[in-house]
């Protein structure tokens, strides 16, 4: 069975830089696992913030940035502001029969 | 702007079927294959299935397997989850949501439909 993995909560300071991680128990993340990486707030849908590991849309805030760290996919917000307090989860595309798994998510809290 | 609308969801018994339904608007519907998303009370994102633009692909969680089936209507800008055998477990908001066409991924959702199973 696949487990994508990720921190289940953060805390980090406003203004501060927080990274987030998300694992494959298959072994190291690439870029053709296609991490995507959404922000959810209480009682809200999900937003989509990355794709492809680090691609931007254009309504992502510029102190969101995605890469590959470690063997693992990261989220990176620097400069956090206190809007920033939300879940945070990862997407990524294994092919076959189960294409698509979603990390645990992560619970940032800005404090 | 791209819209996204679910619909269908409510209180079922255990056992019982349920139809959703997601009517697109704002893109070209028929050029995107779409993913089903549900979400337990309390709980993480988990992804359900997805259908490729034509329809003829159609792949599926683990979870849901052999009793979910996802299906389109790209002449009324329609996707659909058909859920048979319900189940406490599947008590969950059921988002549908777009996948990127430039590259493989979500780019929008919708705002969620609540199906509930209980007796």
């Amino acid at each position: 069975q696949t487990v994508v993995t990720q921190e289940p909560s953060l805390t980090v300071s406003p203004g501060g830089t927080v990274t987030l991680t998300c694992a494959s128990n298959t072994g190291a993340v690439t870029s053709g696992y296609y991490p995507n990486w959404f922000q959810q707030k209480p009682g809200q849908a999900p937003r989509a913030l990355i794709y492809s590991t680090s691609n931007k849309y254009s309504w992502t805030p510029a102190r969101f940035s995605g890469s590959l760290l470690g063997g693992k996919a990261a989220l990176t917000l620097s400069g956090v502001q206190p809007e920033d307090e939300a879940e945070y989860y990862c997407l990524l595309y294994y092919g076959g029969a189960q294409p698509w798994v979603f990390g645990g998510g992560t619970k940032l809290t800005v404090l | 702007q791209v819209q996204l609308v679910e619909s269908g969801g409510g209180v079922v018994q255990p056992g019982r079927s349920l139809r959703l339904s997601c009517v697109a608007s704002g893109f070209t519907f028929s050029n995107n294959g779409m993913h089903w998303v549900r979400q337990a009370p309390g709980k993480g994102l988990e992804w359900v299935a997805i259908i490729s633009y034509e329809g003829f692909n159609k792949y599926y969680g683990d979870s849901v397997k052999g009793r979910f089936t996802i299906s389109r209507d790209n002449s009324k800008n329609t996707l659909y989850l058909q859920m048979n055998s319900l189940r406490a477990d599947d008590t969950a908001v059921y988002y549908c949501a777009k996948e990127n066409a430039a590259t493989l991924g979500i780019d929008y959702w919708g705002q969620g439909t609540l199906v509930t199973v209980s007796s």
